[in-house]
């Protein structure tokens, strides 16, 4: 057990929809790190935020959104979801700004777009 | 485009064979080199992080070397376990443009027992 957790743990939905996953980090870690894990492509990392505001981006699309609140849990906000959109999120937490140091994984959040 | 390449993409070992792994990535723009084991139905779970060129980590039968001149990584694994069993993925942080963090495609590990 890593100390970070997600909620939920599956969620189905339809085309069109909007979702938002929810990820609580260690306790005492300032960084949180969203990575999208789908069938066709290896681990895409989306966005990170530290202490509130964000920090880094990778290839989070438009139509994906996220902040990170005073008591440092983080959500995701996925829209306008599209079948593509399918995929394993997880998210990680860490204590430094600058990811040189362990990133500790949650158990991930499966999305089903139907 | 930044690449990150992981070889081979796959292999089994027999147990207690040593082996090793390479990830290659950009020699520009390097701030950090993190190693991760993925097993099957879990999440992954960070082996190595490692910032310094010639950095050298281990953590009992694993080990792992940085060349970010050259641009690559070695993981190795001494006398391997079935339970070595799993995906080792690489990923590159770079401050090219905004700060990013790329994976390698993994090499995937089967240790026949």
């Amino acid at each position: 057990d890593s100390g970070v957790t997600q909620t939920p743990k599956h969620l189905i939905t339809a085309t069109g929809q909007r979702v938002t996953l929810r990820c609580s980090p260690r306790s005492g870690d300032l960084s949180v790190y969203w990575y999208q894990q789908s069938l066709d492509q290896g681990l895409q990392f989306l966005i990170q935020y530290y202490n509130g505001e964000e920090r880094a981006k990778g290839n989070i699309l438009e139509r994906f959104s996220a902040q990170q609140f005073p008591d440092l849990h983080s959500e995701l906000n996925l829209s306008s979801l599209e079948l593509g959109d399918s995929a394993l999120y997880f998210c990680a937490s860490s204590s430094r700004p600058d990811s040189t140091d362990t990133q500790y994984f949650g158990p991930g959040t499966r999305l089903t777009v139907l | 485009i930044l690449n990150v390449e992981q070889s081979p993409q796959s292999l089994h070992v027999q147990e207690g064979d040593s082996t090793n792994f390479t990830c290659s990535f950009p020699s520009s723009n390097f701030y950090a080199l993190h190693w991760y084991r993925w097993e099957t139905a879990k999440s992954p779970e960070a082996l190595f992080v490692m910032t310094l060129n010639g950095d050298e980590k281990k953590k009992g039968r694993i080990s792992a070397t940085l060349n970010t001149k050259e641009g690559y990584s070695y993981l190795y694994i001494k006398g391997s376990q079935p339970e070595d069993s799993a995906t080792y993925l690489c990923a590159f942080g770079t401050t090219s443009g905004t700060y990013k963090y790329i994976f390698g495609t993994g090499t995937r590990l089967k240790v026949l027992a």
